[in-house]
């Protein structure tokens, strides 16, 4: 059964603390995503990745990390140096940049 | 940059009737335009899109339409019906951008039965 898992659903965290979103997929795409989504917005790009080994920072990498060591792994830190990290973490996967991508269920990080 | 402005923010339709979504986006060089929607709970799941060398495409009680000359892009339902209530997201990308999709701001669909 193909798809994206992202866990866990729900994390908890007290600030300051670093915090890692795991998102694996077993479609075999090469590219993947790290959105994050806040209440009445649209989804904005946190980084990218078209291939193993290499990434890209979307409109709002700052506070974030991210590597991509395997196919099917794309992990996001939520750093202490984010200012605002309580969100809906979304993953997504393509075959490759530019067609459809396909979502994980999403992390709801809250920090307090 | 690209942005990508939605309307309406909420739309409440009776059962049955037509749903129509519209999207502008600013940049002429965008040239893929997908449709998600967004359950509850869960991640955004694609249910059409169409590219700029096409001018309308359908799949069933769905359908896109796109102008390029005015830069807006459209999502018709038709014969709504309560699964259909969701949120539903417009995007936009093209190669400048690396293919980045720039999202709208979503719209909440609300079928009254």
């Amino acid at each position: 059964d193909g798809g994206i898992t992202q866990s866990p659903k729900y994390l908890f965290r007290k600030e300051g603390q670093n915090v890692t979103l795991s998102c694996e997929q077993n479609l075999n795409h090469d590219a993947m995503y790290w959105y994050r989504q806040d209440p009445g917005q649209g989804l904005r790009l946190i980084y990218y990745s078209q291939i193993v080994n290499d990434f890209q920072k979307g409109d709002i990498a700052e506070g974030y990390s991210v590597s991509r060591e395997k196919k099917e792994s794309f992990p996001l830190t939520v750093t202490s140096a984010q200012k605002n990290p309580t969100a809906f973490y979304l993953c997504a996967s393509s075959i490759v940049i530019d067609y459809e991508q396909y979502f994980g269920p999403g992390t709801r990080l809250t920090v307090t | 940059g690209e942005n990508v402005e939605q309307h309406p923010s909420t739309l409440s339709v009776q059962e049955g009737d037509s749903a129509v979504i519209k999207c502008t986006y600013s940049d002429s060089a965008s040239n893929y335009f997908p449709w998600y929607k967004q359950e509850l709970g869960k991640g955004p799941q694609l249910i059409i899109d169409i590219r700029s060398n096409v001018g309308e495409k359908k799949d069933q009680r769905i359908a896109v339409t796109l102008n390029k000359t005015a830069k807006h892009f459209s999502l018709h339902i038709t014969e709504t019906q309560p699964e259909d209530s969701a949120v539903y997201f417009c995007a936009a990308s093209n190669r400048d951008s690396n293919y980045q999709l720039i999202w709208g701001a979503g719209t909440k669909l609300i079928i009254k039965p």
